[in-house]
């Protein structure tokens, strides 16, 4: 069975730095997806990015990078030049075949 | 660009009574999930539906949910007896069919049991 592990309830940062968000996983098959997922206040799910099991290289969209450590079943997200509009739950899910499963998340609030 | 659509965005019902949650997913995706976010708390998963059949289900997915694909289109949660603890935001989501594709979320429904 899948299990994702976000040990972070609460993370804060300063504007303008950069934060690490941690998810490890728990997986047998070899082939899945890992991603990482935003919800700001407003309710809605926003895909920011995804990483493939056997990817090689680190996945990157804009600001946003996965450090994906498959050896230690790691894929922490990393969020480079925080913004205030980061403010949000993010949460890291994976996928196994069709199925999705999140982590508890991590709720991170960016400071002025 | 193509979304998924949830419909209503707010109900209200009371104890006891039947609703049906509405998605309309992204149309052609293959894998439909239902999840469900209780204020503040995780997303838990419901269940994942593939090839007009259940592939997976949570043991949250008890004998008063059900769901089906009545048409080429649509895509319904039913909970037959709803329960005060059912009160939760529903999110509907839609995916291709491999690993490398993200889960395609609709903007959810606001279920309140009274």
């Amino acid at each position: 069975a899948q299990k994702i592990t976000q040990t972070q309830p609460g993370m804060f940062v300063q504007e303008k730095e950069a934060v690490t968000l941690d998810c490890t996983y728990d997986t047998s098959d070899p082939s899945y997806g890992l991603f990482w997922y935003k919800q700001p206040s407003s309710g809605e799910m926003i895909f920011l990015i995804y990483q493939g099991s056997y990817d090689q290289q680190n996945a990157t969209e804009g600001r946003y990078s996965l450090n994906f450590q498959k050896a230690r079943k790691s894929a922490n997200l990393v969020i480079s030049a925080s913004q205030l509009g980061d403010s949000a739950m993010y949460f890291c899910a994976m996928r196994e075949g069709g199925d999705m499963r999140f982590g508890a998340g991590t709720r991170l609030t960016v400071k002025p | 660009e193509p979304e998924v659509t949830q419909t209503p965005s707010h109900q209200v019902t009371q104890m006891g009574q039947e609703v049906i949650l509405r998605c309309v997913p992204i149309s052609n995706h293959l894998y439909f999930y239902w999840y469900r976010q209780i204020l503040g708390q995780k997303v838990e998963f419901l269940v994942s539906f593939y090839n007009n059949e259940i592939s997976e289900k949570s043991e949250i997915f008890d004998d008063q949910f059900s769901v089906e694909r009545p048409d080429g289109s649509n895509f319904t949660l039913k909970i037959r007896s709803t329960k005060l603890e059912d009160s939760a935001m529903y999110f509907c989501a839609s995916s291709d069919r491999t690993e490398n594709t993200e889960a395609f979320f609709g903007q959810g429904t606001r279920l309140t049991v009274v």
